[in-house]
């Protein structure tokens, strides 16, 4: 099955710093989704973004597929960033069942 | 508007024990899926319900069963509870495919089998 490698696997940052979280996956996908856990178990989606550019906010996500990786881009970080960012992709039409990463850990200090 | 709820939230079961997880989601989404989050790892899909009435494996489905009984609701029940399947489950619904592709999750289920 696909791999998904994300790094770095923690990061711990000052408020107001920005970041960069990367996912790499050992196969093509069509469908790569981003999401956020915050520190009391919710699972939230960030970006679906099986190719090219996304921005929400302070959150913007790019995926470069034919070289087989994303980035998710943070800036000026908050606390209430703080958690774990999954990356997931998928290959199948039909199910649409995902593979997810091991996630990055996120700590912003204030 | 709900979401996604799971019950219980937490439950601790002996070695051997049965107990079901619900799920129910007021989206009217065809899509349902159950996930299992083990400590420092990813999500793991253990069964999918593309509709009422039809479910299909994903990648851990040994010792689970599912029921999708209706639209809403989609179950996941342990037979006979292992001290492997301590982990954290997930019930998810998705809306949609493609550009407007989401995945709702619930809030989760502590599961500790001793």
């Amino acid at each position: 099955g696909i791999q998904v490698e994300q790094s770095p696997p923690d990061l711990i940052l000052q408020e107001g710093a920005n970041s960069t979280l990367r996912c790499n996956f050992s196969d093509s996908v069509n469908n790569l989704q981003w999401f956020h856990q915050n520190p009391w178990g919710q699972l939230i989606n960030l970006f679906y973004i099986p190719s090219g550019t996304k921005q929400n906010g302070r959150l913007s996500a790019t995926t470069v597929a034919t070289e087989r990786y994303s980035l998710l881009y943070i800036s000026s970080s908050q606390t209430t960033d703080s958690g774990v960012y999954f990356c997931a992709v998928g290959l199948d039409t039909g199910r649409r069942a995902l593979t997810f990463g091991s996630g990055t850990r996120l700590q912003v200090q204030p | 508007n709900a979401g996604v709820t799971q019950t219980p939230k937490f439950q601790v079961l002996k070695t051997g024990q049965s107990m079901t997880l619900q799920c129910a989601q007021d989206m009217n989404h065809n899509s349902m899926y159950w996930y299992r989050q083990d400590p420092g790892m990813g999500l793991r899909l253990i069964y999918y319900s593309a509709s009422e009435g039809t479910t299909d494996k994903g990648e851990v489905p040994n010792g689970y069963n599912v029921s999708r009984l209706n639209k809403r609701e989609f179950s996941l029940r342990l037979e006979s509870a292992a001290p492997s399947q301590t982990s954290v489950y997930f019930c998810a619904s998705r809306r949609g495919q493609g550009a407007n592709e989401k995945l709702f999750f619930g809030s989760g289920t502590q599961l500790s089998v001793l």
